[in-house]
């Protein structure tokens, strides 16, 4: 019963920009989109998170589109500290509501 | 520096023999989690905390304790390893009101449990 769709895999040369997808199209309007990734069995790692606005961090930008019901992570220069597998998440931002993990995309970023 | 720390980061035991995994956060975060994270399966959570002495069940609970006396420590209990709980386990804490988005990880456990 995931809520999110990610491809399986992405590559992305050094130095450009990474565009991964995700497709929500179930989300509900009180619930936000977050990304997170996880580099090599480490902890994953919080990237970013929009309810509807597209939204710019310093690791990323997040364009959320106007129905809700699909985003897109951009990594604007990506280098090759960036291969990681990045996940989706749609979530309620109150409460207990736990971060449900699917399986993600696994992006290599290629020299 | 804001982390989560986990110890130990690796352990290799035995069928049976009870074991504690400790989590510690110094973000004074109100809410602490376990996940496990097995291949094909990604990331289940096992148990979670809202606050000193709330604890819940996860979606993975069976075979697992956990206790939360203190907010900085959430540890995680085997009381009786089996092998199906050789896995890499990740403790996780985020704050409140406007802190709640993030959620940081410590940097696992690898458990074998032979």
């Amino acid at each position: 019963d995931a809520k999110t769709t990610q491809p399986p895999s992405m590559d992305c040369a050094e130095g450009r920009a990474a565009n991964l997808p995700c497709n929500h199209s179930t989300i509900s309007g009180n619930e936000y989109v977050y990304w997170y990734r996880q580099i090599h069995s480490q902890g994953p790692q919080y990237i970013i998170h929009g309810l509807k606005n597209n939204e710019t961090n310093e690791m990323a930008s997040l364009i959320i589109t106007e129905d809700r019901k699909s985003s897109t992570l951009i990594l604007p220069h990506a280098t090759l500290r960036d291969t990681a597998v990045y996940y989706c998440i749609v979530r309620v931002a109150s409460g207990n509501t736990p971060l449900v993990f699917g399986k993600g995309t696994r992006l290599s970023v290629i020299a | 520096e804001a982390q989560v720390t986990q110890n130990p980061r690796y352990l290799i035991t035995v069928t049976g023999k009870k074991l504690t995994v400790t989590c510690s956060q110094n973000m004074n975060h109100e809410y602490m989690s376990w996940y496990r994270q097995d291949p094909g399966l990604g990331l289940r959570q096992i148990y979670y905390s809202m606050n000193v002495e709330v604890t819940d069940k996860g979606d993975v609970p069976e075979g697992y304790k956990v206790s939360r006396k203190e907010k900085r420590n959430f540890p995680l209990i085997l009381e009786s390893p089996s092998p199906n709980q050789t896995s890499l386990y990740f403790c996780a804490s985020r704050g409140s009101g406007a802190a709640h988005n993030e959620q940081f990880f410590g940097p696992g456990t690898r458990l074998t449990v032979l």
